[in-house]
């Protein structure tokens, strides 16, 4: 079955260290993979998207993530944390072999002082 | 600006109700999307449209109605039949449904509707 998985549904990081948040996904020949991000009470806004053009992709606010074939990951990355990324993430996944589109359970980011 | 529109932010509704969620957007989309969202869980799809006139049931549509008279307008009715509609809804469109080729036009979200029944 076609799925998404959020590693961690919690993360908390001091300021200025490094983020991580773990997305898999079932594997499939050409997935399009997204990550949003929705402040409390918002809407989702994307963050970025791999769609086969190069397997590291830039986003919004810093961040970037990696498409891994091998190991069928998407891990979300940001060098330095600032207090405004605290917010809940999702993985996406979309596959061409259906108009169904996967969301991820999402990961609450916690930012420390 | 072109954007996508959710209205009312806030709405509460009394056991026995029915009430319609607004959705509008001026993208020019084809598609659009109703979820679901509970505390501290993902979202789940209730229906989607890919055309004017047509929309498909998704995992959670017991309950609830849409209609798709205007491309770019997708009410959803929460109907008395939905036994726990107290949520936050949100709305979105694209670009394309992906029925076919690669697919990876991203889908835009409205600001959602927080729904509390009383």
């Amino acid at each position: 079955a076609q799925s998404v998985t959020q590693l961690d549904s919690h993360v908390s990081v001091s300021e200025g260290t490094p983020v991580l948040l773990r997305c898999n996904y079932s594997s499939s020949y050409s997935p399009s993979l997204f990550w949003y991000v929705q402040h409390p009470n918002k809407g989702l806004q994307l963050l970025l998207k791999y769609t086969s053009a190069a397997t590291l992709v830039k986003g919004i606010n810093g961040f970037e993530a990696e498409f891994k074939k091998s190991e069928t990951s998407f891990h979300l990355t940001k060098p330095s944390a600032h207090m405004s990324d605290a917010a809940e993430y999702f993985c996406v996944v979309r596959y061409s072999s259906a108009s169904k589109i996967i969301f991820g359970s999402g990961t609450r980011l916690s930012i420390r002082p | 600006d072109g954007g996508i529109t959710q209205s009312p932010k806030y709405l509460f509704r009394k056991e026995g109700q029915n009430v319609t969620l607004s959705c509008e957007q001026n993208l020019n989309h084809d598609a659009m999307y109703w979820y679901r969202q509970d505390p501290g869980q993902g979202l789940r799809l209730i229906y989607y449209s890919q055309i004017v006139n047509d929309f498909q049931k998704g995992d959670i549509a017991e309950g609830y109605s849409v209609s798709r008279e205007k491309k770019e307008s997708f009410p959803l009715t929460v109907t008395s039949a939905q036994k726990n509609p107290t949520a936050f809804y949100l709305c979105a469109s694209s670009i394309q449904s992906g029925t076919s080729g690669r697919v990876h036009n991203e889908q835009f979200f409205g600001p959602g509707t927080r729904l509390t029944v009383l």
